[in-house]
């Protein structure tokens, strides 16, 4: 089936320092969206990204999605603690559109 | 209120006991999901349903059964409950199978199987 590497599983960074997950597929994607867990708490949908080397930002948050649309990276500037939860990645495709990425795990200390 | 609700919030059973986990949605979408999540495993798909009598295995449905009778209900049963099945379990819904639409999560049922 469909591989869906999330990279890295967990980062621990101090409050402030920058974070970045990474989400890898081994087939072409129309699309991919990223979702948020926090502790507890159910997934929550942040953003879709559709073209080839796209770039949306939501505040300090900056979704990329590779040239060749089989990856695509979520990165956080200055971390806060209310930041903390898992990351998740939601491929899309007509066969991949159900699958998700394992999540990385963010642990923010201040 | 408008929204997702899964019911119960938690749930404790013994090993062979039938259980169904509950999920209801206001907003008529189209597009239903049972999602378990386990340490390790992320989310996995047991189930989904397109529309009404509509559903369809996803990635581990065996143990599973779900119905779709009306369109903002979609049930999940565990016909005999195993340890392996102790997990949360989230159910999701969205308007389309176009891939531009996020899911809207439930707040999840915690399952303890004993």
């Amino acid at each position: 089936g469909q591989q869906v590497m999330q990279i890295p599983q967990y980062q621990h960074v101090q409050e402030g320092e920058d974070f970045t997950t990474y989400c890898n597929s081994s087939t072409t994607l129309s699309n991919i969206q990223w979702y948020k867990q926090r502790p507890g708490g159910h997934p929550v949908f942040l953003i879709q990204l559709v073209k080839s080397g796209e770039v949306k930002k939501q505040k300090r948050l900056t979704f990329q999605f590779g040239e060749a649309k089989k990856n695509s990276s979520l990165h956080i500037t200055a971390t806060q603690t209310t930041d903390v939860g898992t990351y998740f990645c939601r491929l899309g495709g007509a066969t991949n559109k159900l699958i998700f990425g394992t999540g990385t795990l963010l642990a923010v200390q201040p | 209120d408008a929204g997702i609700t899964q019911s119960p919030r938690y749930k404790i059973t013994e090993t062979g006991r039938q259980v169904t986990l509950m999920c209801h949605q206001t907003w008529s979408h189209s597009y239903m999901f049972w999602y378990r999540q386990d340490l390790g495993h992320g989310l996995r798909l047991i189930y989904y349903s397109a529309a009404a009598d509509i559903t369809d295995k996803g990635e581990v449905p065996d143990g599973y059964v779900v119905s779709r009778s009306k369109t903002e209900n979609f049930p999940l049963t565990l016909e005999s409950a195993t340890r392996s099945q102790t997990s949360v379990y989230f159910c999701a819904s969205s308007e389309s199978d176009r891939d531009f639409d996020g899911y809207t999560f439930g707040s999840g049922t915690r399952l303890t199987v004993v």
